[in-house]
């Protein structure tokens, strides 16, 4: 079975910190996609990024940027010079590759509450 | 990016009353959409997967005849949660896979539904 841990529930920073978001997963499958998911106090939930389990290249994107490490099965996620607007639950999910009769289906972890301080 | 709503964005019933939920892609084409709630301060429990023209596939626990999901074409999934009590107040997600871009999923705006 699949599944994703986010061991801090809550990170409080002061604005123009950086702050790193962890995410670890267990998975039995050898093709897999990882996710990040924010989620701001409207509920809905914004993509950032989508990784396929044989790209372990770092990316960045703007401030923001992801080290994916398949030795250690962890997906971290950073904000560089955190902002107040970045305040929001942020989810690593996983899902299994296409082809596989559950693929699409997303395992969340349990959300970090990121809340950052003007 | 390709835009899946909601409808209604939230709704407040009575206990026993039943409530359809429409999730749609507006501009592509789903095979699949999935179903998730969410209760207060937790995590997205993905409840059913919905393929077009058949029958839904439930996760375990979840209750098909309390839920009743509905993929009557490539653009609009409903589901229904039938005679809803107050522990059905959560806020349920869908999200469409596209026909074309097999790697992609979008998600709509949630719906928030409270049962009196």
């Amino acid at each position: 079975a699949q599944k994703v841990t986010q061991a801090q529930t809550e990170i409080s920073v002061v604005e123009k910190e950086d702050v790193t978001l962890d995410c670890v997963y267990e998975t039995r499958d050898t093709t897999y996609y990882l996710f990040w998911y924010k989620q701001p106090p409207s509920g809905e939930l914004v993509f950032l990024i989508r990784r396929n389990s044989f790209d372990e290249q770092n990316e960045i994107s703007g401030r923001y940027s992801w080290n994916f490490q398949k030795s250690t099965s962890s997906f971290n996620f950073t904000i560089t010079a955190s902002q107040v607007v970045d305040s929001a639950v942020y989810f690593c999910a996983l899902s299994e590759e296409f082809g596989g009769t559950s693929y699409g289906k997303l395992t969340f972890g349990q959300g970090t509450i990121l809340t950052v301080h003007p | 990016g390709a835009v899946v709503s909601q409808h209604p964005s939230w709704v407040i019933c009575k206990s026993g009353t039943s409530v359809k939920i429409e999730c749609r892609s507006l501009d592509f084409q789903a095979t699949t959409m999935f179903w998730y709630r969410q209760f207060p301060k937790q995590s997205l429990m993905l409840m059913a997967t919905s393929n077009e023209g058949s029958k839904a596939t439930y996760e375990q626990g979840v209750e098909k005849d309390k839920f009743l999901i509905n993929h009557a074409s490539l653009t609009l999934s409903t589901l229904t949660v039938t005679s809803a009590h107050p522990e059905d107040s959560s806020f349920y997600i869908c999200s469409a896979k596209s026909a074309e871009e097999i790697n992609e999923q979008f998600f709509g705006p949630g719906t928030r539904l409270t049962v009196l």
